[in-house]
């Protein structure tokens, strides 16, 4: 099992541009998570997933767009992207009955 | 709103020597986790304790939950330089999916 995987792993993008971050996860996992990470900071949550077609808001979700199409798969996507959001992007997932979450490996942008 | 507080947020100690590192939050919970962080790197799993008095070891480290003070310790004994890295502790509210919400983190520099 690969796990959690993140793509891309670095980007860089001119203030204006959009993208989306792509998490997928191989653990039949219902519950999906989106975080940012910034210097100094513990991680904040942007938006989660219950289920396919499902999402939510978390604490920092402005900016911010999210879809679950399928299960195994969570987008994160920045329409208009800001310098503020040069951050550390982590994705998480786990079970509806589990405790653990597991983390990928994180995706570092940078916008200019 | 759920607050989780760690101090102290730097921590520099000698090989050989104990340190308690100490985790606060401010609403009920019935989930919380510690997590190491190595530059650079994505989150491991270290602890996740679930009931009041609950404590678990692995290794030098050691932690503990008092759900009533709500308050969480992890406690390093005869630290290795090894332990170097960057320690969070997250809280997760009672029930439900939400994601965690994490302090700022605790970064530990252990000196031979």
């Amino acid at each position: 099992n690969a796990g959690v995987t993140q793509t891309p792993k670095f980007r860089v993008l001119k203030t204006g541009q959009s993208m989306t971050l792509l998490c997928a996860q191989d653990m039949n996992h219902e519950y999906m998570y989106w975080y940012r990470q910034d210097p100094g900071m513990g991680l904040r949550l942007i938006h989660y997933s219950v289920g396919e077609g499902t999402t939510a808001k978390g604490e920092v979700p402005d900016g911010y767009n999210v879809s679950r199409l399928k299960k195994q798969n969570f987008l994160l996507g920045l329409e208009s992207a800001a310098p503020s959001q040069t951050s550390v992007y982590f994705c998480a997932s786990r079970m509806h009955s589990g405790y653990e979450q597991y983390f990928g490996p994180g995706t570092r942008l940078t916008v200019t | 709103e759920l607050k989780v507080e760690q101090n102290p947020l730097f921590l520099s100690m000698q090989e050989g020597k104990n340190y308690t590192i100490y985790c606060n939050y401010s609403t009920t919970s019935d989930r919380l986790y510690w997590y190491r962080q190595d530059p650079g790197k994505s989150l491991e799993s270290l602890f996740v304790l679930l009931s009041n008095g609950a404590v678990k070891q692995e290794g030098r480290l050691m932690a503990s939950l008092d759900t009533k003070a709500r308050l969480s310790t992890l406690h390093i004994t005869a630290a290795v330089h090894d332990l170097s890295a960057t320690y969070f502790c997250a809280v997760a509210p009672r029930g439900g999916a939400d994601g965690l919400t994490f302090g700022k983190g605790t970064h530990l520099i252990i000196q031979p």
